[in-house]
């Protein structure tokens, strides 16, 4: 079974541009979170997404969004970018009624 | 909202065992997880404590004291590999609304 999969793995971008990250979760999981992870801070969650819905979301900004489609591979995006939203950003797949999040290798966004 | 406690960094000789706690605030508790992350890596699932009591998965074992608001991991022969972070996360909100902890680095020294 592939993990999960997310691209691209770096990415630099300059202040005010907008960024789209994508996840493919572990076939046959639905619930797909989302996690900024910066030195000192842990991971802080964004939101998740089940069936194309989002469920639930975390304490951040407008500028950060998300959406999942019907294969469950799920995208958010970042727009006008500022310098502290540089960060790894996580994304973990979970199968139905599971409590084990299995993460992605992450994105690494670099924002100058 | 939900909040977690746990030590910043942890430093443990090859051999020993190492506790590392975590005491966290949340409403609507459903579970308490574990999470190992290696410098340059992702999370990796080491456990889950929904009841009260120690959970124990080979040199790992992870305890949950609901009333406490309370739980620990210990890891028991410690090796140089296990030098990572390690993080406590809640499950709250009944679907995948996770809060993770800061982490604790542990550094495995011989």
């Amino acid at each position: 079974k592939a993990g999960v999969t997310q691209t691209p793995r770096y990415l630099i971008k300059t202040r005010g541009q907008q960024v789209t990250l994508s996840c493919s979760p572990i076939s046959g999981h639905r619930s797909v979170s989302w996690y900024q992870q910066t030195p000192g801070q842990g991971l802080q969650f964004l939101f998740e997404y089940f069936s194309e819905t989002q469920r639930n979301k975390g304490n951040f900004p407008g500028r950060f969004s998300g959406r999942q489609f019907s294969n469950s591979r799920s995208e958010m995006n970042v727009s006008t970018l500022e310098l502290g939203d540089s960060a790894l950003y996580l994304c973990a797949s979970t199968e139905g009624g599971s409590t084990e999040a299995f993460f992605g290798q992450g994105t690494r966004l670099t924002v100058v | 909202g939900q909040s977690l406690e746990q030590p910043s960094e942890v430093t443990a000789v090859e051999g020993a065992i190492v506790q590392i706690n975590c005491t966290y605030q949340t409403s609507g508790f459903y579970g308490l997880s574990w999470y190992q992350q290696h410098d340059g890596g992702a999370p990796t699932f080491l456990s889950y404590n929904a009841l009260d009591g120690l959970e124990e998965t080979g040199r790992f074992s992870s305890f949950l004291s609901r009333s406490d608001s309370y739980g620990y991991l210990l890891l028991q022969e410690l090796q140089m590999k296990d030098s990572a972070s390690y993080f406590c996360a809640v499950n709250s909100g009944g679907y995948q609304k996770v809060t993770f902890g800061i982490g604790t680095k542990l550094q495995v020294i011989p």
